[in-house]
C-alpha cells in the first residue's frame, strides 16, 4: 500500500460547482498534514495546512479524520482559476523535515 | 518572499555525461531537498540535506549523488546520465517545519 494515496482525476466541474477531494494514508503515526497546488508546468505550492479541528481560508475548507486515517479539501463556488493539480503531503515524524507527496488529483474547472 | 532557483528550466545531455543540477535559497533554510517528478509517481525524494555538508539518502538515491558546501546551495549530481533519468527535478528548502518552498524545476532530458 502507498503511504499516500489520491485519486488521480481528472475531477472535470462546472464554475460555481462545490467539489471535494480525499488523500489516505498509511502511517497511523503521521503527525502534519497539508495540501498543496501545482499548476501546469509549474513548482507545487503550499494552498494550505491541515488541522486536526478542520480548517477553512476562504473557499477551500481541509479536515482531517485521524480514525479512517485520510484528509479531505472542499472547495466552494470553484473558479476557472481553481484549475490545478492539488497535492496531498503527510509527514510521518521523525528527526527531519521528510514529507511524502501523494501524487496529485488533477481539477478542471469548465466554463 | 521566499526565493529558491535553479540553473537551468531545461537541459538536454547525452547517454554517460555528468550532470549537475545546482539550486540556491535565499532564506537561510536548514533544509534542502531534491526531488524528481515523474508522470503518475509524483513526487520522489532522491536526497535531502538538513545542514552543510550534511546529506541522508531520500527514496530513489540511486544514481544521484548531492554536495552542500554552503547553506544556501544543493547541488544535484548525475554521475553517468542515462536515459531513465530523463524528468522534471525539483529542488525545495525548508526552514524547521514542514513546509516547503520550490524551485521553478528543470526538465532533464537524457538522450
Amino acid at each position: 500500500r502507498k503511504e499516500v494515496e489520491q485519486d488521480p482525476g481528472p475531477f472535470n466541474v462546472p464554475e460555481g460547482a462545490t467539489v471535494a477531494f480525499n488523500c489516505t494514508y498509511s502511517n497511523s503515526a503521521s503527525q502534519s498534514f497539508f495540501w498543496y497546488r501545482q499548476d501546469c508546468r509549474k513548482e507545487p505550492k503550499l494552498l494550505m495546512s491541515v488541522y486536526s479541528s478542520g480548517n477553512e481560508d476562504g473557499r477551500f475548507t481541509a479536515q482531517l479524520n485521524r480514525a479512517s486515517q485520510y484528509i479531505s479539501l472542499l472547495i466552494r463556488d470553484s473558479k476557472l482559476s481553481d484549475s490545478a493539480t492539488y497535492l496531498c503531503v503527510v509527514r510521518s515524524g521523525g528527526g527531519y523535515q521528510k514529507v511524502t507527496f501523494g501524487t496529485g488529483t488533477k481539477l478542471q474547472v469548465i466554463p | 518572499d521566499v526565493k529558491v532557483t535553479q540553473s537551468s528550466r531545461y537541459l538536454v545531455k547525452r547517454t554517460g555525461e555528468k550532470v549537475f543540477l545546482e539550486c540556491v535559497q535565499d532564506m537561510d533554510h536548514e533544509n534542502m531537498f531534491w526531488y524528481r517528478q515523474d508522470p503518475g509517481l509524483g513526487l520522489r525524494l532522491i536526497y535531502f540535506s538538513y545542514d552543510v555538508k550534511m546529506k541522508e539518502k531520500g527514496d530513489i538515491p540511486e544514481g544521484y549523488s548531492v554536495s552542500r558546501e554552503k547553506k544556501e546551495r544543493f547541488s544535484l549530481i548525475l554521475e553517468s546520465a542515462s536515459t531513465n533519468q530523463t524528468s522534471m527535478y525539483l529542488c525545495a528548502s525548508s526552514f524547521t517545519g514542514p513546509e516547503q518552498y520550490f524551485g521553478p524545476g528543470t526538465r532533464l532530458t537524457v538522450t
